[in-house]
This record gives structure tokens, sequence and C-alpha cells, in this order.
């Protein structure tokens, strides 16, 4: 059964065209998280949620935004995809910010034209 | 800042053989996990350590907290283990920091 799901598995926009990509859980977790992960390197986080409490890091650009209308849902926002933010974007959850493993789901993979 | 780096970077086995994945870390850490993810996959967590040894089927982590190095061994190989392997550390609250990925191809 799926835990974390990842809507649309693959996604193609446009140049400057807003997309939006969601992620459910179905594990009531606390914090929901937003990797953007480019072919060949490590995950790079963007933002989280702790509940309603959102974290954006330091280096995310201004044209990613979040929304988390309620424990089971977040949404990943990007206001003009730009060719360098063709990337596979990858949600996580976990019960709490400090040792608990954290669950993944299977990804969306951006392509933009 | 603390690096994760994880050797070797590519590794081709033949199955049936044991498979060692190293990591090491610069500073002191609350958790260690370790992830696979198959091609254009999204990742799964095979292990969270913070101390001593952890088995799960054919996969051993282990860790080393005083030398900050952990092992991902894989016994039996198997050309179903072919996938990326990635560990990622965990310092109190702050994000996972993720090392390069450990590249693992099982030839039949």
């Amino acid at each position: 059964d799926a835990m974390v799901i990842q809507n649309p598995r693959y996604q193609v926009t446009q140049f400057g065209k807003p997309v939006t990509l969601s992620c459910s859980q179905t594990l009531n977790h606390n914090v929901m998280y937003w990797y953007q992960q480019k072919s060949s390197q490590a995950p790079k986080l963007l933002f989280h949620y702790y509940d309603k409490d959102f974290n954006n890091e330091a280096d995310t650009p201004d044209n990613f935004q979040s929304r988390r209308p309620n424990t089971s849902f977040c949404f990943l926002d990007i206001r003009s995809p730009g060719l360098g933010d063709a990337a596979m974007y990858l949600c996580a959850t976990s019960r709490d910010l400090t040792t608990d493993t954290q669950y993944f789901g299977p990804g969306t993979r951006l392509t933009v034209l | 800042k603390n690096e994760v780096e994880q050797s070797p970077q590519n590794l081709t086995a033949q199955e049936g053989e044991f498979i060692t994945i190293n990591c090491s870390y610069s500073v002191g850490i609350s958790a260690l996990h370790w992830l696979q993810q198959h091609p254009g996959g999204g990742i799964v967590s095979l292990f969270m350590l913070s101390s001593g040894k952890k088995k799960h089927g054919r996969l051993i982590a282990t860790i080393n907290i005083q030398e900050k190095h952990s092992s991902l061994h894989i016994t039996a190989s198997h050309p179903r283990d072919s996938a990326v392997y990635i560990c990622a550390v965990k310092v109190g609250n702050t994000p996972l920091v993720f090392g390069k990925g450990t590249r693992l191809s099982v030839i039949a």
C-alpha cells in the first residue's frame, strides 16, 4: 500500500508556464519535505513543513513555493519554470524532525521544453 | 559543515559476490540513513542507525560512531540489487546531508 504518493509521475511543461506537483501521505506524519534531484546528483532539500510551520532552505529560489492545506497533502508550485528546473522532484515525510526515518514518494520527473 | 563521503562511486560485481559500500562523515551525528534508489525511481529507506549494527535479509549496516564511519554490506548479491545506494546523515533538527551515492551494478 502506497504511503507517500506523488502525482503526476511525469510532468512536461513549457518554459515559463506555471506547474504544480502534488504529494499526499497516508502516514499522518508531521513533517513533509520537497527535494530536487538532478541527474547523478544527491537530492537537494528545497523546503519542509513541520505541521503548518514552513521552513525554506536559504538557497531555494523564489520561483519555488509550497502549500500544505492539511496534514495529508503538500504541493510544490513552480511559478515560472526554467530549463534548469528540469529534475526529479521527491516528496518525503517523517514523524518528527530529529532521528525519524524519512519515507520517500516515487518522485515526479519534470521536463521543461 | 558536515560532509558525507561515499566510496566507491561506482561498483560492478558478479552475482553472488559480497559487496561493501562505505560512508564517512565529518561531524557528530544523531542518525545515519542508508537509502536505495533504482533508476528512474523513488528512494527507499533501508536502514536508520545511531549505533551498532542492523540486518534485514541480505543487507547489513554497521556504524562506528567514534570513527565517523558506516558500511553497507550486501551478501549473495543479485542483479535486482543494482541501484544507487545513498548514505545520509542527520544532526539534530537540521536537514539530512546526503552523500553522492554509490552506483552498484550486479551482473548475472
